[in-house]
């Protein structure tokens, strides 16, 4: 069964300090994977997206990487500011799919503290 | 900033009614997307379109119905509201390019969302 499971469901930091978010996928075949933000009453947004050749991939303070052998990736946040705070969204996109069917995680809440 | 809009961004009303959710995009999109979000899950498709005229049900079984009239407008109904019908409803579009590898790898564009609470 294709799944997107992210860890952890929710998470705390103090303004100016690192994070990391982790996401597991069983999705198969792999296509990409990507990373949205998703600010409460908002829709996601797109921060960054990896095909399976490509290992990390950054966006300003986002860095995301991805073990295609494993399965696993890895949003990393640097220097976090209160506008972080927001549910950070895995999706898995599978491969040979004209739709480009998409596979959600349930997201990570994140909040930053001043 | 996506050019994606949805209206009304909240709704609440009464069970038995029918309401329509509106979606317009302005980037010329083909593909169009409708999802549902209940707090703390992830989003499930429950319709989709390729284009005008043409239209798909998702994963997540729906009662709704869409339509797909013109290329920038993408509908959704609900003839007769329950309670089981409240959520977050959002709706997406992409260009549809195709990724060498196969798959997709455009990026679907979100709207704001409406919640949707039926009483």
């Amino acid at each position: 069964k294709n799944q997107v499971e992210q860890s952890p469901q929710s998470l705390i930091i103090l303004e100016g300090k690192n994070c990391t978010l982790q996401c597991n996928y069983t999705v198969s075949p792999f296509s990409n994977l990507r990373w949205y933000k998703q600010d409460t009453g908002r829709g996601p947004v797109s921060l960054t997206i990896m095909t399976f050749s490509e290992n990390t991939k950054s966006n300003g303070r986002y860095t995301a990487t991805l073990d295609a052998d494993t399965k696993q990736s890895s949003l990393h946040i640097t220097a976090s500011q209160l506008s972080d705070s927001a549910s950070y969204i895995c999706v898995v996109s599978d491969r040979g799919s004209t739709l480009g069917r998409l596979y959600f995680g349930r997201g990570t809440q994140l909040t930053v503290w001043p | 900033e996506a050019d994606i809009y949805q209206t009304p961004r909240y709704l609440v009303i009464g069970t038995g009614k029918k309401i329509t959710l509106e979606c317009s995009q302005t980037m010329g999109h083909d593909k169009m997307y409708w999802y549902q979000q209940d707090p703390g899950m992830e989003l499930h498709l429950i319709h989709y379109s390729y284009g005008v005229n043409s239209t798909e049900k998702g994963d997540l079984s729906s009662e709704s119905t869409v339509s797909r009239i013109r290329t920038e407008h993408f509908p959704l109904t609900l003839e007769s509201a329950r309670p089981s019908h409240t959520s977050q409803y959002l709706c997406a579009s992409s260009s549809g390019v195709q990724g060498t590898s196969g798959g997709s790898t455009d990026t679907q564009y979100f709207g704001p969302g409406t919640r949707l609470t039926v009483l």
